[in-house]
């Protein structure tokens, strides 16, 4: 499995965009990029997922650059709500039971 | 949209006792998951589960833990005489299929309190 790396944490003001990078430099070719989200005493939030380029949906962006050894979360405009650490992972893609390895994600603090 | 849900969402359990945890997975999903989260700590895979038997396990899926899908549609954890380092959060969590684009959803948990 892929080992991934995260900053500890951030900080962002409400109305700001915010960007998480992940690297993943040996990530394989089977392997998926996917990103979660968990609030206090709730379980993981999936968020997006992605294999390669660019893929958006009404919660987030997610672009990830040619050689796929990194990728970036992108949140527009945060709001306090979106306090909560963040997780990047990288599993096989046709697997269905490879378990999901989290990290310690980055805990992103939204302020006022 | 449809959701994994977890009873009971506390469980309060003396040690040695036998506790059982709860989930529903999406009705239409096919590969289902324990996970659990010690306080402070990362999410950590407990057992994955596929076709009525368990496809993977980590080191911390031990004897005392076992897994059961009774009927159609509940997906239990079983943990038989609880230790007070049982104490987590136990996420359960379901896939529709295997391929690409198909995450894994996740409950809300349950918070194991082993006194």
């Amino acid at each position: 499995l892929a080992k991934t790396t995260q900053p500890i944490s951030m900080d962002s003001y409400e109305g700001q965009e915010v960007n998480i990078t992940c690297s993943h430099n040996n990530i394989a070719t089977n392997d998926y990029i996917t990103w979660y989200q968990q609030f206090p005493s709730q379980g993981p939030r999936f968020i997006i997922q992605g294999y390669k380029t660019k893929v958006t949906n009404e919660v987030a962006s997610l672009f990830i650059p040619a050689d796929r050894k990194s990728s970036t979360l992108s949140l527009p405009r945060v709001s306090l709500s979106d306090t909560a650490v963040y997780y990047c992972l990288v599993g096989d893609r046709n697997s269905g039971n490879t378990p999901l390895v989290f990290g310690k994600g980055t805990r992103l603090s939204v302020i006022a | 949209e449809p959701e994994v849900t977890q009873t009971p969402s506390h469980q309060v359990t003396q040690m040695g006792q036998e506790v059982i945890l709860r989930c529903v997975p999406i009705s239409n999903h096919l590969y289902f998951y324990w996970y659990r989260q010690i306080l402070g700590q990362k999410v950590e895979f407990l057992v994955s589960f596929y076709n009525n038997e368990i496809s993977e396990k980590s080191e911390i899926f031990d004897d005392q833990f076992s897994v059961e899908r009774p009927d159609g549609s509940n997906f239990t954890l079983k943990i038989r005489s609880t230790k007070l380092e049982d104490s987590a959060m136990y996420f359960c969590a379901s896939r529709r299929d295997r391929g690409p684009n198909q995450p894994q959803h996740f409950g809300d948990g349950t918070r194991l309190s082993i006194l």
